[in-house]
């Protein structure tokens, strides 16, 4: 399957700063990449899907303009949390594939805001 | 609006033991489902595919069934070892290949 990579995979700052984690596709060219979030103990919610050269498609309750998201080469997305808030703690986890293909998913990236 | 169910939420066992995940789905209407493996602090690894038209699928010690009708599915672990110890993650696609559901997971610590 893909190699997935997502950097940082650990990320400490402090409250009203904000956040980018990229996510790269090391063996694929990826059109569509996904976004998804996983608090302690819950399920993975998918946040948004990012595609190349066109904007992201946020999932319901997901504020557009606090989770900026660029998918500006097929093998890099990023995704940058403004004004970080100790509710926005969270393991983000990227993937690429989808549709009817399998999800590849990377490392994950833990956010604390302190 | 589908929701994927697993239990146990967590299962502590003994080496060598066969064991049984269990996860239940809502709505049949499903493309395929998928059993992952999450370490923790880390991402997933997928283990099974299982198309919506078959049954199971089969990969070393893992055999995972599948019941659409029914909304279940099985991942059966056989002779478990320390190093399954993790979270086992079970996630359906919905028919439109638009979205994949997440259960919450079964959390499985072996003993040696």
């Amino acid at each position: 399957g893909a190699v997935v990579s997502q950097h940082p995979s650990r990320v400490i700052c402090k409250s009203g700063t904000s956040v980018k984690i990229e996510c790269r596709s090391l063996d694929f060219q990826a059109t569509t990449m996904f976004w998804y979030r996983q608090f302690p103990k819950q399920s993975l919610m998918l946040m948004a899907t990012s595609n190349e050269g066109s904007k992201a498609t946020y999932e319901q309750g997901v504020e557009k303009d606090k989770f900026l998201i660029n998918h500006a080469s097929l093998t890099l997305s990023t995704l940058t949390v403004t004004s970080a808030h100790p509710e926005d703690s969270s393991f983000y986890i990227c993937a690429l594939g989808g549709g009817y293909n399998e999800q590849f998913f990377g490392p994950g990236t833990r956010l604390t805001v302190l | 609006k589908q929701e994927v169910t697993q239990i146990p939420a967590a299962l502590s066992v003994p080496e060598g033991e066969n064991l049984v995940l269990n996860c239940s789905f809502t709505d049949s209407a499903i493309y395929n489902l998928q059993w992952f493996r999450q370490d923790p602090g880390k991402g997933l690894t997928s283990l099974l595919l299982i198309q919506s038209s078959q049954r199971e699928q089969t990969s070393g010690r893992l055999n995972a069934s599948l019941d659409k009708s029914s909304g279940r599915s099985t991942l059966y672990i056989a002779a478990s070892q320390p190093g399954d110890s993790a979270t086992y993650l079970c996630a359906v696609l919905n028919q439109a290949g638009t979205a994949l559901i997440f259960g919450k997971g079964t959390t499985l610590s072996v003993s040696s």
